[in-house]
């Protein structure tokens, strides 16, 4: 059971928009504390994607943005291609300052 | 540009200890945060501990509390992940991080991982 909730799977199809939902409580997300998403292809180590809520690192097209509001986060991605096909998870830090996941989203491009 | 090689995967009976390794080759090693994250097969990623190398001293997550020793070796550039008593289900791929520091603390490189199987 992760700490942050997140929906097990996103469909879409190519050139469209699809969003990821990112829950928390007041003792992580809602207490002021950024979210970080990361993309993770299957068989490989998870990449940063966005940080600090919504900040895209040097080379991640600007399809990805991420937005934070109370103790929800979103990632959200326009033009879907097929290269975007994997799991996206989401992290925060709670109370204690321990590092907290969602469980991951899978993403299917139709 | 900093990069991150962890050693080469590990078979272990139940009961037994693993020790992982994380090299931080071409840049600054001692002043960021290590991050451990495992992900056993099929699952999401589950947070272990940190470390800073300059300081020392290791954070745990409650649930690894007493089973896992995180430390760190400046003059190697090298941290290490020891997990005693294991278990089947601590069957998994373990990735250490390195943690950007202020002001936002994300996790910004990444090992490509290694893969540890406990099997009798």
């Amino acid at each position: 059971q992760s700490v942050l909730t997140q929906p097990p799977s996103v469909s879409g199809a190519p050139g469209q928009r699809v969003t990821f939902s990112c829950t928390g409580t007041s003792s992580n997300i809602g207490a002021g504390n950024d979210v970080h998403w990361y993309q993770q292809l299957p068989g490989t180590a998870p990449k940063l994607l966005i940080y600090g809520n919504s900040i895209r690192p040097s080379g991640v097209p600007d399809r990805f943005s991420g937005s934070k509001s109370g103790t929800s986060a979103s990632l959200a991605i326009t033009g879907l291609q097929a290269e975007d096909e994997a799991n996206y998870y989401c992290q925060s830090y709670d109370s204690s300052l321990s590092v907290v996941f969602g469980g991951g989203t899978k993403l299917t491009v139709l | 540009q900093v990069h991150l090689v962890q050693s080469a995967a590990e078979v272990k009976k139940p009961g037994s200890s693993v020790k992982v390794s994380c090299k931080a080759s071409g840049g600054t090693f001692s002043s960021y945060t290590i991050n451990w994250v495992r992900q056993a097969p099929g699952q999401g990623l589950e947070w272990m501990g940190r470390i800073v190398p300059m300081f020392g001293t290791p954070n745990y997550a409650q649930k690894f509390q007493g089973r896992v020793t995180i430390t760190a070796d400046e003059s190697t550039n090298t941290a290490y992940i020891e997990l005693s008593s294991l278990r089947y289900e601590d069957t998994a791929a373990y990735f250490c991080a390195r943690d950007r520091g202020r002001p936002y603390f994300h996790m910004d490189v990444w090992g490509k991982g290694t893969t540890v199987i406990v099997s009798s």
